[in-house]
């Protein structure tokens, strides 16, 4: 059974410092791995998908590592700012199922 | 692009009622639809998925059910709550395009 941790649980950080926020996984036979953001009391936000071939991907001031062997993940958040507050999560899907594992969230404060 | 209602937003229920949520999406047609629950303190937990019209796979709950009457339209229900049931409820597409998982706004219930 896939397991995925995140560590830390929580983080607090000044504005303009560089977020890194890790997510490890048990079985490295996955199909793509997802990082997601969660406000309070909203769903979901999509914010990076990378597919198991992927080393990377990148969106504005993110940046998602993939090193599947390992079984590692990292998001990389460059310049915090005080709206980057929220829950990170990533979540990992096998190759042969439909089925996200999720692991419980990064939770980050940015300190203005 | 794809939208996802889900209604009620929020919900107080007394236990051994019944209980029926609704989403619906929007932009997008033959998705696969997942119904999460996300408790407090806990992880995303995956209740039910659907490929089709008609067809659910259960992963957990004993008292809850799942339906897709309309290939647009994900029904998760119950006939009697129990306290355990409380907590945020997320329903989300994938597909047929993307792997990206994209969710909606979600369902706080509460049961007393």
């Amino acid at each position: 059974k896939q397991e995925v941790t995140q560590i830390p649980a929580a983080l607090s950080v000044p504005e303009g410092e560089n977020l890194v926020l890790n997510c490890s996984f048990t079985d490295s036979a996955i199909y793509n791995l997802q990082w997601f953001r969660q406000d309070p009391g909203k769903g979901l936000t999509s914010l990076l998908l990378i597919q198991s071939s992927q080393r990377e991907q990148t969106s504005g001031r993110l940046n998602a590592s993939l090193d599947k062997s390992s079984g590692r993940s990292t998001l990389y958040i460059a310049a915090s700012q005080p709206g980057d507050s929220a829950t990170y999560l990533c979540a990992v899907r096998p190759r042969d199922d439909y089925k996200l594992s999720f692991g419980a969230g990064t939770t980050v404060t940015v300190r203005a | 692009s794809q939208t996802i209602h889900q209604w009620p937003a929020t919900l107080v229920q007394p236990v051994g009622s019944p209980l029926s949520l609704e989403c619906t999406v929007e932009g997008t047609s033959n998705p696969n639809l997942y119904w999460y629950r996300q408790a407090a303190g806990r992880g995303l937990q995956l209740l039910f998925y659907s490929v089709g019209i008609g067809q659910i796979s259960s992963e957990v709950p004993q008292n809850l059910s799942a339906s897709r009457p309309q290939d647009r339209q994900f029904i998760l229900s119950s006939k009697k709550l129990l306290l355990s049931d409380s907590g945020f409820y997320l329903c989300a597409l994938e597909g047929p395009s993307t792997d990206t998982q994209y969710f909606g706004p979600g369902t706080r219930l509460t049961v007393l």
